[in-house]
């Protein structure tokens, strides 16, 4: 019973790289999210989708693109990793108000 | 967009219940109100939910005033490894499906010996 999968779970950047954190869910869930977390902080909203198809800007999405490829996976793609961008990224699904996470992934950008 | 105010810190020590508040003003008609409890280097994990009045589970009680304005997680008996950060989130009710889910500044709870 996998849940959430996150992958990877560390990587570290140059500034200017770009990279694509990737997100399943085998619940059968519609919404799915990105949040990070920077050290000592709460979880901010990047993108989320309501369903297939159809993803929304969150709190902070500058600087993220994000694709809804079908129901299970939901990626989060960094086009030029910026130093501000180094935190903790947590993919979520949801269901009647209830948030599932991943393990998280740690990235770091120097 | 629901927004959640919390306190920032509270300290309690072993054995005494714990009461966290969460205010939410402009919850709507259909959002249901869950807690979430964060260790460090985790995801949050779900703790309760809950629409209208009490709900208890085998770790924690949610009361809810009719207003539902606010809502107060209860943790009974708390232990060290109860400290940890609480988050109170609303949304997601039925016809509401789906809408942004984001998280306050949630409350640190230190539990001493």
């Amino acid at each position: 019973n996998a849940g959430v999968t996150q992958t990877p779970k560390f990587q570290v950047l140059k500034t200017g790289q770009s990279m694509t954190l990737q997100c399943a869910q085998d619940m059968n869930h519609n919404s799915m999210y990105w949040y990070r977390q920077d050290p000592g902080m709460g979880l901010r909203l990047i993108y989320y989708s309501a369903s297939e198809g159809t993803t929304d800007k969150g709190e902070v999405p500058n600087g993220y693109n994000v694709s809804r490829l079908n129901k299970r996976e939901f990626s989060l793609r960094l086009e030029s990793a910026a130093p501000s961008q180094t935190s903790v990224y947590f993919c979520a699904s949801s269901r009647r108000g209830e948030l599932f996470f991943g393990e998280g992934s740690r990235l770091t950008v120097l | 967009l629901a927004k959640t105010t919390q306190p920032i810190s509270m300290d309690s020590y072993e054995g005494q219940e714990v009461n966290i508040t969460c205010s939410h003003n402009n919850i709507a008609t259909n959002d249901y109100i869950t807690w979430y409890q964060q260790f460090p280097s985790q995801g949050p994990r779900f703790i309760i939910q809950g629409y209208k009045t009490k709900v208890t589970n085998e770790v924690a009680s949610l009361f809810i005033p009719a207003d539902r304005k606010s809502s107060t997680l209860s943790l009974p008996r708390v232990s060290l490894s109860d400290t940890a950060v609480y988050y109170c989130l609303v949304g997601d009710g039925p016809g509401n499906a789906g809408n942004m889910l984001t998280f306050g500044g949630g409350t640190r709870l230190m539990v001493k010996p």
